[in-house]
Formats: structure tokens, sequence, C-alpha cells
């Protein structure tokens, strides 16, 4: 079946280590989406992708980065984590950018402790 | 500004009746897209249905459907003959094909859902 698939599903990091997450994706969309969800919240847009055009969200701490090597893959770097940034990190894709109608589809989300 | 408002942060329904969880939306564009998601405690985002803003009929997906009602800016999801696992957070959400905004999906403060026999 073709998915988002996240890796790790928990990750434990300590105060200030960085840390990266991966997302990869079988659907071959051209959109490739990050976003936070702390514990509550509804989830928050870091940044996305589009094939190789990287767009950051003017709010989204410097801190968080991120890569995209090819269609597939996707990954979210935290160079310094603090203890604030301990939330749900959601990968999500999306056929096309826009266009009112693009669904876009979540993986599994990794949990991130920052001890 | 685009914004989503879920006005009921919990519901409870029992077992094989049907529970409408409300959503109203803001935006000036005339071109848009409202979805619906289950997030269950595991954390995953499940995408459930989709309307569109020229859409004249209301969406519907198996036991879902999605009660749009323009003038009023409200997209309210209806689950049908609720089952155990409909238990979840369900979030509204929004995209609009403005330029700057493109690929941004604005959620609401999410409804949760509780299903008892």
């Amino acid at each position: 079946d073709a998915m988002v698939i996240q890796n790790p599903r928990y990750q434990v990091t300590q105060f200030g280590k960085p840390v990266t997450l991966s997302c990869s994706q079988t659907l071959n969309h051209n959109v490739m989406y990050w976003y936070q969800q702390k514990s509550s919240q509804a989830p928050k847009l870091l940044f996305h992708y589009y094939d190789k055009d990287f767009n950051n969200e003017a709010d989204t701490p410097d801190n968080f980065q991120s890569r995209r090597p090819n269609t597939s893959f996707c990954f979210l770097d935290i160079r310094s984590p603090g203890l604030g940034d301990a939330a749900m990190y959601l990968c999500a894709t999306s056929r096309e950018l826009g266009q009112g109608g693009e669904t876009q589809y979540f993986g599994p989300g990794t949990r991130l402790l920052v001890l | 500004a685009q914004k989503i408002t879920q006005t009921q942060p919990g519901m409870f329904v029992q077992e094989k009746e049907a529970v409408t969880l409300d959503c109203t939306y803001d935006t000036s564009d005339q071109s848009y897209g409202l979805f619906w998601y289950k997030q269950p405690s595991s954390g995953e985002m499940i995408f459930l249905i989709y309307q569109g803003s020229y859409d004249e009929q209301n969406a519907t997906e198996g036991r879902y459907s999605l009660n749009f009602q323009k003038a009023r800016k409200s997209a309210n999801l209806v689950i049908s003959a609720s089952q155990l696992g409909d238990s979840a957070m369900y979030f509204c959400a929004m995209s609009v094909d403005r330029g700057s905004t493109l690929g941004r999906l604005y959620f609401g403060r999410g409804t949760q859902l509780t299903v008892w026999p």
C-alpha cells in the first residue's frame, strides 16, 4: 500500500543534542510537509517542500531545518533541542500544492522527548 | 485571515447512534477546501473527508458525511452508526488557493469524541 512512513516512532534526545527525524513516502507526491503538534493542540506547520523548493513558515525557529534529498525522503533536523521542542512531529504529503482540494496525507508521527 | 472554529472540546455518543461535530470557518477567499481528520491516541492523522467550496453536493465517505452550509460558513461532520473505534480527536481544517498561503492547512482546536457502549 502507498503510504507515508516516519521513523522512529519515538525518539528520546538530550537537551542540546542534535536529532534527525525521517519521513519517506511511496505516494510519489510532489509536496512534503513537517508539522509540530504539542499536547492538546492543533498541528502547526513548520515548513514544506514543493519538489526541491523549500518554504519556511515565518515563525519557524532557526533551530529547525529540513532536507529533501529526493522525492521519497524528507528529514527534519533539530539542531539544539530544548525542552519546549518536545512534541509530536508529523510528516504529510500532497500530490500538488494548494489547488484547494489537495488532500494532505499524514504519517504516524514521531513523538520526541527531550531530557 | 483564515480561521477554523470548533466549539465543542468534547462530545459523547452512544454506540450505534449518530453524532455531529461542529465546524465553522472564516475566509475571504472564494476557492477553498475543507477537510476533516481523525487523530486516535496513537497520534496518526487520518484523512476522513473533503469538501470543495464549489461543490454543490455534500461530501460523503461511508459513515462520514459533511454538512456543508456555505452561507453560514459551516462544515459539520456527521458520523452515522458510531463505533467504539471512532473514539478519537477530530480536527476540521481548511486550505485556500491564495499564493503566499498555498499548501497551508488551517486547523481548528479539535473535538474529542468518546463513544460509549
